[in-house]
Protein backbone atom coordinates (compact mmCIF):
# COMPACT_ATOMS: atom_id res chain seq x y z
CA UNK A 1 0.00 0.00 0.00
CA UNK A 2 0.87 3.84 -0.48
CA UNK A 3 3.29 4.78 2.56
CA UNK A 4 5.54 8.10 3.90
CA UNK A 5 8.91 7.43 5.23
CA UNK A 6 10.49 11.00 6.78
CA UNK A 7 13.76 11.67 8.69
CA UNK A 8 13.49 11.24 12.46
CA UNK A 9 14.08 13.91 14.67
CA UNK A 10 14.54 16.00 16.66
CA UNK A 11 16.23 18.36 14.19
CA UNK A 12 17.64 21.08 16.00
CA UNK A 13 19.21 24.26 13.88
CA UNK A 14 20.55 28.02 14.18
CA UNK A 15 19.12 30.89 12.73
CA UNK A 16 19.60 31.33 9.38
CA UNK A 17 21.09 27.56 8.79
CA UNK A 18 19.91 25.33 5.63
CA UNK A 19 17.51 22.85 6.41
CA UNK A 20 16.79 20.06 4.70
CA UNK A 21 14.16 17.36 5.70
CA UNK A 22 14.01 14.08 3.87
CA UNK A 23 10.66 12.18 2.37
CA UNK A 24 10.78 9.22 0.45
CA UNK A 25 7.27 7.41 -0.69
CA UNK A 26 5.66 4.56 -2.12
CA UNK A 27 2.63 4.50 -4.27
CA UNK A 28 1.21 2.97 -7.27
CA UNK A 29 0.55 5.48 -10.19
CA UNK A 30 1.13 9.28 -9.60
CA UNK A 31 0.22 10.72 -6.37
CA UNK A 32 0.02 14.29 -5.58
CA UNK A 33 2.49 15.12 -2.40
CA UNK A 34 2.14 17.20 0.28
CA UNK A 35 4.55 18.82 3.17
CA UNK A 36 2.34 19.93 6.11
CA UNK A 37 3.41 21.90 9.29
CA UNK A 38 2.09 21.90 12.56
CA UNK A 39 3.28 24.87 14.75
CA UNK A 40 2.94 24.44 18.61
CA UNK A 41 -0.36 24.41 20.02
CA UNK A 42 -2.04 25.07 16.46
CA UNK A 43 -4.17 23.02 13.84
CA UNK A 44 -2.09 21.10 10.73
CA UNK A 45 -1.52 23.66 7.56
CA UNK A 46 -0.64 23.02 4.17
CA UNK A 47 2.86 24.01 3.27
CA UNK A 48 3.00 23.35 0.01
CA UNK A 49 2.16 20.66 -2.82
CA UNK A 50 3.19 18.95 -6.10
CA UNK A 51 0.49 17.29 -8.11
CA UNK A 52 3.01 15.77 -10.68
CA UNK A 53 6.35 14.77 -11.57
CA UNK A 54 9.46 17.41 -11.45
CA UNK A 55 6.80 20.02 -9.84
CA UNK A 56 8.23 22.32 -7.30
CA UNK A 57 5.72 23.38 -4.51
CA UNK A 58 7.14 26.15 -2.58
CA UNK A 59 5.40 28.14 0.02
CA UNK A 60 6.92 30.91 2.65
CA UNK A 61 10.38 30.05 1.56
CA UNK A 62 10.05 26.30 1.54
CA UNK A 63 10.37 24.32 -1.34
CA UNK A 64 10.49 20.47 -2.30
CA UNK A 65 10.87 19.27 -5.65
CA UNK A 66 8.43 15.75 -6.63
CA UNK A 67 11.45 13.38 -7.50
CA UNK A 68 9.73 10.15 -9.29
CA UNK A 69 12.87 8.63 -10.15
CA UNK A 70 13.83 8.53 -6.24
CA UNK A 71 10.46 8.78 -5.16
CA UNK A 72 11.61 11.80 -2.97
CA UNK A 73 10.18 14.95 -1.85
CA UNK A 74 12.38 16.32 0.13
CA UNK A 75 11.98 19.74 1.78
CA UNK A 76 14.25 22.18 1.74
CA UNK A 77 14.99 25.71 3.04
CA UNK A 78 17.48 28.25 2.60
CA UNK A 79 17.50 30.52 6.23
CA UNK A 80 15.40 29.09 8.83
CA UNK A 81 14.39 31.38 11.67
CA UNK A 82 13.20 30.57 14.82
CA UNK A 83 9.22 30.96 14.11
CA UNK A 84 9.73 27.79 11.89
CA UNK A 85 10.31 25.78 14.86
CA UNK A 86 7.01 23.24 14.25
CA UNK A 87 6.20 19.41 13.00
CA UNK A 88 6.87 19.05 9.72
CA UNK A 89 5.16 15.94 7.77
CA UNK A 90 5.22 14.71 4.44
CA UNK A 91 1.78 13.57 3.07
CA UNK A 92 0.49 12.06 -0.22
CA UNK A 93 -2.86 11.39 -1.65
CA UNK A 94 -3.15 8.97 -3.94
CA UNK A 95 -4.86 9.14 -7.63
CA UNK A 96 -7.39 6.82 -6.25
CA UNK A 97 -7.96 7.97 -2.95
CA UNK A 98 -8.91 11.23 -1.58
CA UNK A 99 -7.51 10.51 1.79
CA UNK A 100 -3.99 11.62 2.81
CA UNK A 101 -1.53 9.58 4.08
CA UNK A 102 1.15 11.24 6.83
CA UNK A 103 4.82 10.17 7.68
CA UNK A 104 5.03 9.98 11.10
CA UNK A 105 6.50 13.78 11.21
CA UNK A 106 9.95 15.45 11.37
CA UNK A 107 10.11 18.23 14.80
CA UNK A 108 12.00 21.38 14.12
CA UNK A 109 13.42 23.36 16.98
CA UNK A 110 15.33 26.79 16.00
CA UNK A 111 17.94 28.32 18.07
CA UNK A 112 18.43 32.27 18.17
CA UNK B 1 -11.54 33.63 9.00
CA UNK B 2 -14.37 30.90 9.63
CA UNK B 3 -11.71 27.12 9.19
CA UNK B 4 -12.63 23.98 10.39
CA UNK B 5 -13.90 23.92 13.91
CA UNK B 6 -13.97 21.15 16.49
CA UNK B 7 -16.04 20.59 19.98
CA UNK B 8 -14.68 20.41 22.47
CA UNK B 9 -11.19 20.55 22.48
CA UNK B 10 -10.08 18.14 25.66
CA UNK B 11 -12.33 15.45 26.81
CA UNK B 12 -11.42 13.24 29.25
CA UNK B 13 -13.27 9.95 30.59
CA UNK B 14 -13.35 7.17 32.34
CA UNK B 15 -12.94 3.28 30.35
CA UNK B 16 -16.28 1.78 29.13
CA UNK B 17 -17.87 5.48 28.98
CA UNK B 18 -19.01 6.90 25.54
CA UNK B 19 -17.85 9.99 23.77
CA UNK B 20 -19.53 12.28 20.71
CA UNK B 21 -17.03 14.87 19.11
CA UNK B 22 -18.15 17.39 16.68
CA UNK B 23 -16.98 18.97 13.79
CA UNK B 24 -17.62 21.75 11.96
CA UNK B 25 -16.09 22.38 8.37
CA UNK B 26 -15.22 25.51 6.10
CA UNK B 27 -19.25 26.17 5.25
CA UNK B 28 -18.95 25.85 1.28
CA UNK B 29 -16.65 22.34 1.59
CA UNK B 30 -18.65 19.26 0.50
CA UNK B 31 -15.88 16.76 2.28
CA UNK B 32 -15.28 16.04 5.43
CA UNK B 33 -12.63 14.10 6.71
CA UNK B 34 -11.82 12.49 10.42
CA UNK B 35 -8.44 11.60 11.19
CA UNK B 36 -6.42 10.18 14.85
CA UNK B 37 -2.95 11.11 15.64
CA UNK B 38 -1.64 9.30 18.33
CA UNK B 39 1.71 11.10 19.50
CA UNK B 40 4.67 11.43 18.02
CA UNK B 41 2.80 9.78 14.66
CA UNK B 42 1.51 11.73 11.61
CA UNK B 43 -2.26 11.77 11.48
CA UNK B 44 -4.17 8.48 10.23
CA UNK B 45 -7.40 8.43 7.85
CA UNK B 46 -10.76 6.95 9.34
CA UNK B 47 -13.54 7.90 7.50
CA UNK B 48 -14.40 10.56 5.15
CA UNK B 49 -18.33 12.03 3.92
CA UNK B 50 -18.89 13.63 0.30
CA UNK B 51 -21.93 16.02 1.41
CA UNK B 52 -23.78 13.72 4.06
CA UNK B 53 -23.07 10.06 2.41
CA UNK B 54 -20.21 8.12 4.19
CA UNK B 55 -18.31 7.13 1.46
CA UNK B 56 -14.50 5.32 2.81
CA UNK B 57 -14.20 3.81 5.94
CA UNK B 58 -10.83 2.97 7.37
CA UNK B 59 -9.67 -0.78 9.00
CA UNK B 60 -9.23 1.25 11.97
CA UNK B 61 -12.63 2.15 12.61
CA UNK B 62 -14.16 -0.90 14.55
CA UNK B 63 -17.58 -1.19 15.13
CA UNK B 64 -17.36 1.08 18.41
CA UNK B 65 -16.68 3.99 16.03
CA UNK B 66 -19.57 5.63 14.48
CA UNK B 67 -19.14 8.75 12.40
CA UNK B 68 -22.00 10.76 10.82
CA UNK B 69 -22.92 13.56 8.81
CA UNK B 70 -26.88 13.94 8.93
CA UNK B 71 -27.73 16.78 6.77
CA UNK B 72 -24.30 17.37 5.03
CA UNK B 73 -22.74 20.23 7.32
CA UNK B 74 -20.87 19.63 10.63
CA UNK B 75 -20.30 15.89 11.87
CA UNK B 76 -20.17 13.73 14.71
CA UNK B 77 -17.79 10.73 15.71
CA UNK B 78 -19.00 8.94 18.54
CA UNK B 79 -16.92 6.07 20.68
CA UNK B 80 -18.84 3.34 22.21
CA UNK B 81 -17.08 1.41 25.60
CA UNK B 82 -14.36 3.84 25.57
CA UNK B 83 -10.83 1.63 25.78
CA UNK B 84 -7.35 3.13 26.66
CA UNK B 85 -6.24 2.68 22.99
CA UNK B 86 -8.66 5.17 22.25
CA UNK B 87 -6.46 7.89 24.17
CA UNK B 88 -5.14 10.36 20.91
CA UNK B 89 -5.94 13.51 19.06
CA UNK B 90 -9.02 13.37 16.49
CA UNK B 91 -8.93 15.68 13.67
CA UNK B 92 -11.07 16.52 11.46
CA UNK B 93 -11.05 17.86 7.96
CA UNK B 94 -13.23 19.46 4.80
CA UNK B 95 -12.36 20.12 1.52
CA UNK B 96 -14.17 20.72 -2.01
CA UNK B 97 -14.97 18.13 -3.90
CA UNK B 98 -12.84 19.83 -6.87
CA UNK B 99 -9.66 19.75 -4.86
CA UNK B 100 -9.67 17.15 -2.35
CA UNK B 101 -6.82 17.30 -1.59
CA UNK B 102 -6.41 20.60 -0.54
CA UNK B 103 -7.66 19.60 2.98
CA UNK B 104 -8.12 22.12 5.64
CA UNK B 105 -7.67 20.60 9.26
CA UNK B 106 -9.51 21.87 12.52
CA UNK B 107 -7.30 22.03 15.65
CA UNK B 108 -8.44 18.90 17.01
CA UNK B 109 -9.84 16.97 20.16
CA UNK B 110 -7.48 15.37 22.34
CA UNK B 111 -9.32 12.42 23.85
CA UNK B 112 -7.62 10.71 27.48
CA UNK B 113 -9.66 7.59 28.55
CA UNK B 114 -8.41 6.93 31.72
Amino acid sequence: GNSVTQMEGPVTLSEEAFLTINCTYTATGYPSLFWYVQYPGEGLQLLLKATKADDKGSNKGFEATYRKETTSFHLEKGSVQVSDSAVYFCALSGTSYDKVIFGPGTSLSVIP
Amino acid sequence: DTGVSQDPRHKITKRGQNVTFRCDPISEHNRLYWYRQTLGQGPEFLTYFQNEAQLEKSRLLSDRFSAERPKGSFSTLEIQRTEQGDSAMYLCASSLTRSPHEQYFGPGTRLTVT
